[in-house]
């Protein structure tokens, strides 16, 4: 599984977007970038995943590298239910097993 | 669809006791992972079960056991309970397939003393 990095917190501001920087650098060619998310007290949430190609959905998209090292979750509209700790994991799927590190804490403010 | 439930939602035991979580997936989904969560260790892996049978197991002793019925229903146990399995314990459902789409449950918060 691929080692991630990402700030430990960041804010934002109610309405604007919200782009947040994972590192992957060490990623390997069958390694899917996921982003999941867990508001207080509650279980995580999935939000998006990527091989190479950007993602969008309904929640978010997803914009990752060239080279694969970095990705950015981007939130388009952040609202005050945004606030969480947002997970970016780098690994291959691998029988119902993620590796969740620390995270970024979002905190979304009026 | 209903999400994944678990029951029960809170739980208080004492340390040399056992406990039993139980796990409800999503409607059609075959695999069910469990895992721990705490302030010094976050999120970490316990087991996943598919089809009854557990495909893969994270580094926990074997006081942590699980099991999955025919109808994906999923017990995780812990015996001889010590005050660090003190946790947040999280089950997640999937369909199993080849993505790590996983549709986690509220948690089941266990109070060791």
């Amino acid at each position: 599984d691929a080692k991630t990095t990402q700030p430990p917190s960041m804010d934002c501001a109610e309405g604007r977007a919200a782009n947040l920087p994972c590192n992957h650098s060490t990623i390997s060619g069958n390694e899917y970038v996921y982003w999941y998310r867990q508001i207080h007290s509650q279980g995580p949430q999935y939000i998006i995943h990527g091989l190479k190609n950007n993602e969008t959905n309904e929640m978010a998209s997803l914009i990752i590298t060239e080279d694969r090292k970095s990705s950015t979750l981007i939130l388009p509209h952040a609202t005050l239910r945004d606030t969480a700790v947002y997970y970016c994991i780098g690994q291959t799927d691998s029988w119902g097993k993620l590796q969740f590190g620390a995270g970024t804490q979002v905190v979304v403010t009026p | 669809k209903a999400g994944v439930t678990q029951t029960p939602r809170y739980l208080i035991k004492t340390r040399g006791q056992q406990v039993t979580l139980s796990c409800s997936p999503i409607s059609g989904h075959r695999s069910v992972s469990w895992y721990q969560q705490t302030p010094g260790q976050g999120l970490q892996f316990l087991f996943e079960y598919f089809s009854e049978t557990q495909r893969n197991k994270g580094n926990f002793p074997g006081r942590f056991s699980g099991r999955q019925f025919s109808n994906s229903r999923s017990e995780m146990n812990v015996s001889t309970l010590e005050l660090g399995d003190s946790a947040l314990y999280l089950c997640a459902s999937s369909l199993g397939a080849v993505y790590n789409e996983q549709f986690f449950g509220p948690g089941t918060r266990l109070t060791v003393l």
